[in-house]
Formats: structure tokens, C-alpha cells, sequence
């Protein structure tokens, strides 16, 4: 069964370095998110992503974040500065449907990002 | 925008008693309500879904009730496994791209 895959799975940084998340989402999907979850807390989303260009983003993807697609298929979320309450699991989720009404979520299995 | 809330925060059974737990959502233009269960430390994955047109729906021993005039829905697990031990997330999705997730449900079956 296709799935989607992330590294590092789990990553340890000092505060106001830059970090790259990396993702490879289902082939044949066309729709990439970025959820992001602090430990103990709800899953929060943070970013769609299609046609090379962000579709929706939340509250929380401010400046310091950005995404890209620099190739045909991993899509990478980047953090410029990291700060302490970056600290959370970042999930990356593809899917084959623009309305998420009509489909449905695959995440893959989290990079877990620890600022020191 | 959409607000989920789940209740409750925790829910401890008995190996083979039913659980249930609750959500309500804010978005009268939410249609598809998902499950996602998350063991410790692992992605979550959907384990049942329901979408506006349907008031009910079962998969096993998992269930799912829709009431949309009062924006509630839930999740029934009966027979309960250590297994299902794990965290729930309710969800609504408003359209377009955003899932709102519920705060989670952190389900213990005791043996």
C-alpha cells in the first residue's frame, strides 16, 4: 500500500537554526499538507500546498515557515529560526482530492523536532 | 472558522465494554466528519468517516452517529480490545483544504 514517507523522523536543533523537513507524498496525489502537533496536543493544520503554490495556510505558518516542491516528488517544510515552542511532531499528509470533503488524509509517520 | 470540541479528555473501559465518545463542530458548512486513531508515538490513521448525507454508519464493531441540526457526531467502539487502546481525534472538514481536528481522546481498555 502506497504511503506517504518523512525524514529525518526525528531531528534536534538549537534555537535559531534553520531546519528542513522532508516528505514524499503518494504518487499520484496532488494535495500536500503540513499538520503539526505538540506533544500531548491536537493535530493543528498548518499549510495546504498545490500546484506549486500554497492554497491555505494557518495562523501559525507565519513568516518563519515556508514550503516547496523542488522537485517531482519530496515537498519540504522549512523553519528559518527555530524557537523553542517549534518543538513539536510536524506531519506531512497528501491527498487525491482538492476538497477534503470528497477525500481523504494520508500522513506518514512524523519528524519529530526537538529545539534546544 | 470551524471549531471542533471532544469530550471526553480521557475514557478508561473494561475489555469488552462499549466506548463513546463525542464531538461538536461550529461549521454548519462542515459535510465530512473523520476518525483518526493514533497510537503512541505512530501517524494517525482514519479508521471510519461519515459525510453529512448519512446519519449513521458502521465498520465492525466501530460505529459513527451524525445529528447535523445539533452539529453532533460520534464515535461507538463496541467489544472493546486492549488493542483499541489509543488516542481518537474527531475531525470536521468546511471544504476547500483544511482539516479541523477535535483536542483527542485518550482511550485505555483494561484487560
Amino acid at each position: 500500500e502506497p504511503e506517504v514517507t518523512q525524514t529525518p523522523s526525528h531531528q534536534v536543533t538549537q534555537m535559531g537554526q534553520e531546519v528542513i523537513l522532508r516528505c514524499v507524498p503518494i504518487s499520484n496525489h496532488l494535495y500536500f499538507y503540513w499538520y503539526r502537533q505538540i506533544l500531548g496536543q491536537k493535530v493543528e493544520f498548518l499549510v495546504s500546498f498545490y500546484n506549486n503554490e500554497i492554497s491555505e495556510k494557518s495562523e501559525i505558518f507565519d513568516d518563519q515557515f515556508s514550503v516547496e516542491r523542488p522537485d517531482g516528488s519530496n515537498f519540504t517544510l522549512k523553519i528559518r529560526s527555530t524557537k523553542l515552542e517549534d518543538s513539536a511532531m510536524y506531519f506531512c499528509a497528501s491527498s487525491d482530492k482538492a476538497d477534503l470533503r470528497h477525500g481523504e488524509l494520508f500522513f506518514g509517520e512524523g519528524s519529530r523536532l526537538t529545539v534546544l | 472558522g470551524e471549531n471542533v470540541e471532544q469530550h471526553p479528555s480521557t475514557l478508561s473501559v473494561q475489555e469488552g465494554d462499549s466506548a463513546v465518545i463525542k464531538c461538536t463542530y461550529s461549521d454548519s458548512a462542515s459535510n465530512y466528519f473523520p476518525w483518526y486513531k493514533q497510537e503512541l508515538g505512530k501517524r494517525p490513521q482514519l479508521i471510519i468517516d461519515i459525510r453529512s448525507n448519512v446519519g449513521e454508519k458502521k465498520d465492525q464493531r466501530i460505529a459513527v452517529t451524525l445529528n447535523k441540526t445539533a452539529k453532533h457526531f460520534s464515535l461507538h467502539i463496541t467489544e472493546t480490545q486492549p488493542e483499541d487502546s489509543a488516542v481518537y481525534f474527531c475531525a470536521a472538514t468546511p471544504g476547500g483544504f483544511k482539516t479541523i481536528f477535535g483536542a483527542g481522546t485518550r482511550l485505555f481498555v483494561k484487560a
